[in-house]
């Protein structure tokens, strides 16, 4: 029980370009979830709490209007990266939490690609 | 507030050895304790929790943690180590807060071993 799925698993963008991310719970419905970015040989930086139904919670430093985020069902949070730029590569990760837990689980990642 | 330290970014094991990672924390609030594995361009994995109860938990793939409360600490321990248990090992604290529960993960410590 417990998995989350995260698509793409990879993603190659023009820069300039948008691109979205799609994080799911397969088998719970996640009240919920949240979006970090991994750099290489680091830990995670939380940039948004995704609460369905309601606007993200942004992490201080975090663009709102870059990292659009939008929880619309309970099983169901996107990250969409608007005007992709290089340094905007990176690994993204999601995860969510059961309603009543307090375990988060982790999706598989997206590494982004912006050329 | 709520902190997580891991004490040294890089072990090196040979197989067979003991495993040894160490995590220390601060909390306000009773804290729930995780550990989390990540294997090369994978998401994380929940390896165990302490939530309440025993402090001694078990996990997968033979790890345990104890829960010592006068240390703030929760190690993380296997008896013998496996080739397959070389990744990135990541200690994380979460509480409730205000809005719900928040997580703070460690910097990571990156587990090689030695054949």
């Amino acid at each position: 029980g417990a998995v989350v799925s995260q698509h793409p698993s990879r993603v190659i963008c023009k820069s300039g370009t948008s691109v979205k991310i799609e994080c799911r719970s397969l088998d719970f419905q996640a009240t919920t979830m949240f979006w970090y970015r991994q750099f290489p040989k680091q830990s995670l930086m939380l940039m948004a709490t995704s609460n369905e139904g309601s606007k993200a919670t942004y992490e201080q430093g975090v663009e709102k209007d870059k990292f659009l985020i939008n929880h619309a069902s309970l099983t169901l949070s996107t990250l969409t990266v608007t005007s992709a730029h290089p340094e905007d590569s990176s690994f993204y990760i999601c995860s969510a939490r059961p309603g009543g837990e307090n375990t988060i689980y982790f999706g598989e990642g997206s590494w982004l690609t912006v050329v | 507030a709520q902190s997580v330290t891991q004490l040294g970014s890089h072990v090196s094991v040979s197989e067979g050895a003991l495993v040894l990672l160490r995590c220390n924390y601060s909390s306000s609030v009773p804290p729930y304790l995780f550990w989390y594995v990540q294997y090369p361009n994978q998401g994380l994995q929940l390896l165990l929790k302490y939530t309440t109860g025993a402090t001694l938990v078990k996990g997968i793939n033979g790890f345990e943690a104890e829960f010592k409360k006068s240390e703030t600490s929760f190690h993380l321990t296997k008896p013998s180590a496996h080739m397959s248990d070389a990744a990135e090992y990541f200690c994380a604290v979460s509480a409730q807060k205000t809005g719900g529960f928040k997580t703070i993960f460690g910097a990571g410590t990156r587990l090689f071993v030695k054949a």
